[in-house]
């Protein structure tokens, strides 16, 4: 267990509906990121916000994406009219800058929330 | 285009067996290069991390090489274990701006049987 906790862990739903996933990271850390990875491959970055800012957004977030970190802590990432490549596992991670130097960046993981849209 | 390209896809050994997993990467700039395993359904979790200065580190049965001349790591695995079956991937990150972007290979999937 990293600390970070994803929920749901599982979601099911159909093609068109909307979905919600929460993560809440390290509650120290400050940087958070969001990540998609589908079978087989490694994850593909999506999105990070330093604290409550959201400072870059992958050409993979489509319009149809949505992610909020309203109070620098847990953050929501929100699919709508979902389709059915959007099934993936979904990946948050947390980090904090080492104080004093430009540190590792090291990114701890959630366990993730498994997508699939029938 | 930064790329981490892992090898072999897959891989089966026996148990208590060694094996070594191999990345290479076109990254830049480059920042620290990481080894994370991955089990079935669950998150990346760190195994090392080493910088541009690093050429070896270890933690327990793993050692990770980094030769930052030829661009390649390794990750070695002693005496393998049942439970050392998941993906290893490897990530290496992109520096030189105030957020390290992680670039992911696709992982080697090991199993280990008894």
């Amino acid at each position: 267990d990293t600390g970070v906790s994803q929920n749901p862990r599982h979601k099911i739903t159909k093609r068109g509906q909307n979905v919600t996933f929460r993560c809440d990271p390290i509650s120290e850390h400050n940087r958070l990121y969001w990540y998609r990875q589908t079978l087989g491959q490694g994850p593909e970055f999506l999105t990070y916000f330093q604290n409550e800012a959201q400072l870059e957004k992958s050409r993979l977030l489509s319009d149809r994406f949505s992610a909020e970190r309203p109070k620098g802590s847990f953050s929501t990432l929100e699919i709508q009219r979902t389709e059915q490549g959007d099934s993936a596992m979904y990946l948050c991670a947390s980090s904090s800058r080492r104080p004093g130097g430009r540190g590792y960046n090291e990114q701890f993981f959630g366990p993730g929330t498994r997508l699939t849209v029938l | 285009k930064n790329q981490v390209e892992q090898s072999p896809q897959s891989l089966i050994i026996l148990e208590g067996k060694n094996c070594t997993l191999q990345c290479n990467y076109t990254v830049s700039p480059f920042s620290n290069l990481r080894w994370y395993k991955q089990d079935t359904g669950r998150g990346p979790v760190s195994l090392t991390i080493m910088t541009f200065s690093e050429n070896t580190k270890s933690n327990g049965r793993y050692t990770a090489t980094l030769d930052a001349d030829t661009k390649q790591s390794s990750l070695h695995i002693t005496a393998s274990q049942l439970s050392d079956s998941a993906s290893y991937i490897c990530v290496v990150s992109a520096g030189g701006g105030g957020y390290n972007k992680l670039i992911f290979g696709a992982g080697t999937r090991l199993a280990v049987h008894p």
